[in-house]
């Protein structure tokens, strides 16, 4: 069975930088598929962050491209989200997910969900 | 890119039946038939429920269906349970990245 694990801090102050990891068990991410980052901010709906295949190639929501990078780590299982220069608006339950996109388009498995607050 | 468009909230009577649209563009929703529905329990993370328009997971009772039609995607759930009461989420490819619905609040009455 697939599973994934958010870590990371639950506070973030503002204009600094958010870092979240997502352990990944049941299933070697070196094998395929891509991997990606999807947000929901308290009380509203999911937004799509970004995406990683497992070769490295990274796809980025062009109105946080600026300020995201998405890494993968095939040697602990596991790939990383960095946002940068936070605001209150970034506030937001941090999910990641198992995206299927050959021949197919969906997000599979998910994580459990990770609070961060961003509050000085 | 302009999250795709969902009622904000249904309802239902259990063992009624009811439908959530999803609408798009030629872009996204009906350019590929590459669209997903989520369920999200309050607290919880989002369960896939249907993808590439309507098939469905192992596990997912046959009661949840969904269909596509021009640019607008509908998830049926028939014979309404206490249990279904959640948010509901469509996803569709848009053309190298993912764009979600704004969700829908269904309620059961």
């Amino acid at each position: 069975q697939v599973q994934l694990q958010e870590s990371g801090p639950g506070l973030v102050k503002p204009s600094e930088t958010l870092s979240l990891t997502c352990a990944v068990s049941g299933y070697s991410i070196s094998s395929g598929y891509y991997w990606g980052w999807i947000r929901q901010p308290p009380g509203k709906g999911l937004e799509w962050i970004g995406s990683i295949y497992h070769s490295g190639s990274t796809y980025y929501n062009p109105s946080l491209k600026s300020r995201v990078t998405i890494s993968v780590d095939t040697s602990k299982n596991q790939f990383s989200l960095k946002l940068s220069s936070v605001t209150a608006a970034d506030t937001a339950v941090y999910y990641c997910a198992r995206l299927r996109a050959m021949v197919s388009y969906y997000f599979d498995y998910w994580g459990q969900g990770t609070l961060v607050t961003v509050s000085s | 890119q302009s999250a795709l468009t969902q009622p904000r909230s249904v309802s239902g009577s259990p063992g009624q039946s009811v439908t959530i649209s999803c609408t798009g563009t030629s872009s996204d929703v009906g350019g590929y038939n590459y669209v997903s529905w989520y369920q999200q329990h309050p607290g919880k993370a989002p369960k896939l429920m249907i993808y590439d328009v309507s098939k469905r997971p192992s596990g997912v009772p046959d009661r949840f269906s969904g269909s596509k039609s021009g640019n607008t995607a509908s998830l049926t759930i028939s014979g309404l349970q206490a249990e279904d009461e959640a948010d509901y989420y469509c996803c569709s490819y848009a053309g190298s990245y993912p764009l979600f619905g704004g969700g829908t609040k269904l309620t059961v009455l």
